[in-house]
C-alpha cells in the first residue's frame, strides 16, 4: 500500500489525558501536513513539516500540541491535557514540494471523541 | 486572511444531470486550486487540480478557473448516486505559501 496511513483510527480518551497519533506519509513525500477537522468544516491546517523540519505552526496549534517528524519520514502529534474541544478528526496528509505546484494526499484520519 | 466561501447546500440534482459546485476566495495571488471529494466519515479524497485559467476536464468532472473574478467551479456530468459526497474547495499559492485553505464544503445529493 503506498497511501498515506495514520494510527490509530479511532481514539476515546477522557479530558486530561494525553493522546499521540502517528502518520506513515507516502514513502518519497517529502512533504507533510496535520489538519483538524470537525462536523460541517473544511480541514483546518494545524502543522507542516519539510522533511524533518517543523516550517509552519498554525495559530490553533496551542501549547497543548506538539508534533514531530524525526527522521523526515513518519510523523507524530500529540495532544497533552485534552479537553472537550479537541474532539475532532485528524488529518495528515503529504506531498512531493515541487515548485510551489503540488498535490496533497490525505491519510484515512483519526477520530478523537474526549469525553 | 485567507478565505474560500462555499455554499454548504445541499445541493440536490437527479441522476444523470449535470451537478454544478461554485467556490469563491478573497486572495487573488493564489495560484493552485483543488478539489477534494469527501464521503461522510471519510478522509478528503482529490478529484482535480487546476492551475490555469479555463477548464480541465477528466472523466465526468471538469473544473473550470477564472482568475479575474476569484471563481473556480466543478462540473460532474451524468451525476451518479455515488458521487453523494461533500466536495471541498481547496486553495494554495499566495505568497509562495503551499499551505492550502479549505472550504467549508457543498454537501451534494444525487437521488435517483
Amino acid at each position: 500500500d503506498t497511501g498515506v496511513s495514520q494510527d490509530p483510527r479511532h481514539k476515546i480518551t477522557k479530558r486530561g489525558q494525553n493522546v499521540t497519533f502517528r502518520c506513515d506519509p507516502i514513502s518519497e513525500h517529502n512533504r507533510l501536513y496535520w489538519y483538524r477537522q470537525t462536523l460541517g468544516q473544511g480541514p483546518e491546517f494545524l502543522t507542516y513539516f519539510q522533511n524533518e523540519a517543523q516550517l509552519e505552526k498554525s495559530r490553533l496549534l496551542s501549547d497543548r500540541f506538539s508534533a514531530e517528524r524525526p527522521k523526515g519520514s513518519f510523523s507524530t502529534l500529540e495532544i497533552q491535557r485534552t479537553e472537550q474541544g479537541d474532539s475532532a478528526m485528524y488529518l495528515c496528509a503529504s506531498s512531493l514540494g515541487s515548485g510551489g505546484q503540488e498535490t496533497q494526499y490525505f491519510g484515512p484520519g483519526t477520530r478523537l471523541l474526549v469525553l | 486572511q485567507k478565505e474560500v466561501e462555499q455554499n454548504s447546500g445541499p445541493l440536490s440534482v437527479p441522476e444523470g444531470a449535470i451537478a454544478s459546485l461554485n467556490c469563491t476566495y478573497s486572495d487573488r495571488g493564489s495560484q493552485s486550486f483543488f478539489w477534494y471529494r469527501q464521503y461522510s466519515g471519510k478522509s478528503p479524497e482529490l478529484i482535480m487540480f487546476i492551475y490555469s485559467n479555463g477548464d480541465k476536464e477528466d472523466g465526468r468532472f471538469t473544473a473550470q478557473l477564472n482568475k479575474a473574478s476569484q471563481y473556480v467551479s466543478l462540473l460532474i456530468r451524468d451525476s451518479q448516486p455515488s458521487d453523494s459526497a461533500t466536495y471541498l474547495c481547496a486553495v494554495t499559492g499566495s505568497g509562495g505559501s503551499y499551505i492550502p485553505t479549505f472550504g467549508r464544503g457543498t454537501s451534494l445529493i444525487v437521488h435517483p
